[in-house]
């Protein structure tokens, strides 16, 4: 079982949708990662978090500590949405570094 | 607006040679990261330096792949000598480690380069 488990691995949504992606993990962190790839390769950090919620226009991303889970919503979703979405831990032991999720990826129809 | 920059983007190489890739971390930032990426194994942590120091080193082979940071604005990462299954993206991203708390250093979001895609045939 890998350290960090994503949700669905892939998504199809139309436009205007109301997106959620899942992440569960397994060991005590210090903090998640949501991170978005573009269907270029790019990568871009959205959001960074150890605690409730945080929101950056359309998106969402929550955690429960407790429970050891995400979830990264995207509200009204937009083809350029498109992308692939990675989840990644910094456990409390791991100094800097991030384990990663195997990634959903996200395709939103017009 | 400040963005890590990697060189080369592209790499096509034979079986056998050196590799060099090399990364310029957003001016400021203290930590720099080595990913590598593939279809099998997703996205690696291979090494990472603070202050250019290298503090993880343990997801890179080293009987072949060896990382510095000659200064702080210029990170490398050498494969030598290559081979086909060091195909991969490598991506570089650095980040700002603010102190140490309790829970682990604390830093802000680590911000990626655009990756170098090598091919070793």
């Amino acid at each position: 079982k890998n350290e960090v488990e994503q949700s669905p691995q892939n998504l199809t949504a139309q436009e205007g949708e109301f997106i959620t992606i899942n992440c569960s993990y397994s060991v005590g962190i210090s903090a998640l990662h949501w991170l978005q790839q573009h269907p270029g390769g790019g990568i871009v950090s959205l959001f960074m978090l150890s605690s409730g919620k945080k929101k950056h226009g359309r998106l969402i991303a929550t955690i429960n500590i407790q429970e050891k889970h995400s979830s990264l919503h995207i509200t009204a979703s937009h083809p350029r949405d498109s992308a692939v979405y990675i989840c990644a831990v910094r456990g409390e032991t791991s100094g800097s570094r991030l384990t990663f999720g195997e990634g959903t990826q996200l395709t939103v129809n017009p | 607006d400040a963005r890590v920059t990697q060189t080369p983007r592209d790499k096509v190489t034979e079986m056998g040679q050196e590799v060099t890739m090399r990364c310029q971390p957003i001016l400021g930032h203290n930590t720099v990261f080595w990913y590598r990426q593939t279809m099998m194994q997703g996205l690696e942590l291979l090494a990472y330096f603070r202050n250019r120091a290298p503090l993880d080193d343990s997801g890179m082979p080293k009987d072949r792949f060896s990382a510095e940071m000659p200064d702080a604005t210029l990170a490398t990462l050498k494969i030598q000598p290559s081979e086909p299954r060091d195909s991969a993206v490598y991506f570089c991203a650095s980040g700002l480690v603010l102190g140490v708390t309790s829970g682990g250093p604390a830093y802000n979001e680590q911000f990626f380069g655009p990756g170098t895609r090598l091919t070793v045939l």
